[in-house]
C-alpha cells in the first residue's frame, strides 16, 4: 500500500465548476499535511497547509480527518489557470515530505 | 520569499559520464537540504536528506555510491550522478528548509543521459 494515495485523474471540469480531490495516508504518526500544486515540468509549489480544523484560502478549502487518515481539497469556481497537478503531501517529522502521486486537473472553457 | 536555485537547469550527457547538480539557498542558510527525483508523469520521490557538514541520509533503494551528495556549506548542496546511464534520466529537484522549517523547492534539473 502506498504511503500517500491519490486518484490520478484527470479531472476534466468546466470553468466555474467545483471540484474536490481526496487523499489518504497510511502512517497515523504523520504530523503535518499540505497540498502542493505542480505545473507541467516545473517544481511543486505550496498551495496550502492543512489543519485539523479545516482551512480556507479564497476559492480553496482544505480539510483533514485524522481518524480516517484522509485529506481533501475543494476548489470552487474553477479557473482555467487552476489546471495543474495537485499533490497531497504528508510530513512524518523532521521536514521529510512524502508525496502522493498527484491528481491532474484540467479546467476547460 | 526565500529562493532556492539549481544549476544547471538542463543537462544532456553521454552514458558513463558523471554529472554534478548544484542546489543553492540564495538568501537564507539551510542546515538541511533534500534531493528528490521525479520520473515522467510520476510524483516526487525523496532520494536523500543532506545535512551541512555531515553525511547525507539516503532513502531505501537509493545507491549512495551512485548519487553522491555533498553539503559543504549552509547555502550549497551538490548531487553528483556518477557513471550516468539512460535510466538515470529524470527530473531532479532539491529543496531547502529555512529556520522556520518552511521548505522551498528549487526549479529542478532535467537530466538526459544518451
Amino acid at each position: 500500500r502506498k504511503e500517500v494515495e491519490q486518484d490520478p485523474g484527470p479531472f476534466n471540469v468546466p470553468e466555474g465548476a467545483t471540484v474536490a480531490f481526496n487523499c489518504t495516508y497510511s502512517n497515523s504518526a504523520s504530523q503535518s499535511f499540505f497540498w502542493y500544486r505542480q505545473d507541467c515540468r516545473k517544481e511543486p509549489k505550496l498551495l496550502m497547509s492543512v489543519y485539523s480544523s479545516g482551512n480556507e484560502d479564497g476559492r480553496f478549502t482544505a480539510q483533514l480527518n485524522r481518524a480516517s487518515q484522509y485529506i481533501s481539497l475543494l476548489i470552487r469556481d474553477s479557473k482555467l489557470s487552476d489546471s495543474a497537478t495537485y499533490l497531497c503531501v504528508v510530513e512524518l517529522g523532521g521536514n521529510m515530505l512524502t508525496f502522493g502521486g498527484g491528481t491532474r486537473l484540467m479546467v476547460k472553457p | 520569499g526565500a529562493v532556492v536555485s539549481q544549476h544547471p537547469s538542463r543537462v544532456i550527457c553521454k552514458s558513463g559520464t558523471s554529472v554534478k547538480i548544484e542546489c543553492r539557498s540564495l538568501d537564507f542558510q539551510a542546515t538541511t537540504m533534500f534531493w528528490y527525483r521525479q520520473f515522467p508523469k510520476k510524483s516526487l520521490m525523496l532520494m536523500a536528506t543532506s545535512n551541512e557538514g555531515s553525511k547525507a541520509t539516503y532513502e531505501q533503494g537509493v545507491e549512495k555510491d551512485k548519487f553522491l551528495i555533498n553539503h559543504a556549506s549552509l547555502t550549497l548542496s551538490t548531487l553528483t550522478v556518477t557513471s550516468a546511464h539512460p535510466e538515470d534520466s529524470s527530473f531532479y529537484i532539491c529543496s531547502a528548509t529555512d529556520r522556520t522549517d518552511t521548505q522551498y523547492f528549487g526549479p529542478g534539473t532535467r537530466l538526459t543521459v544518451l
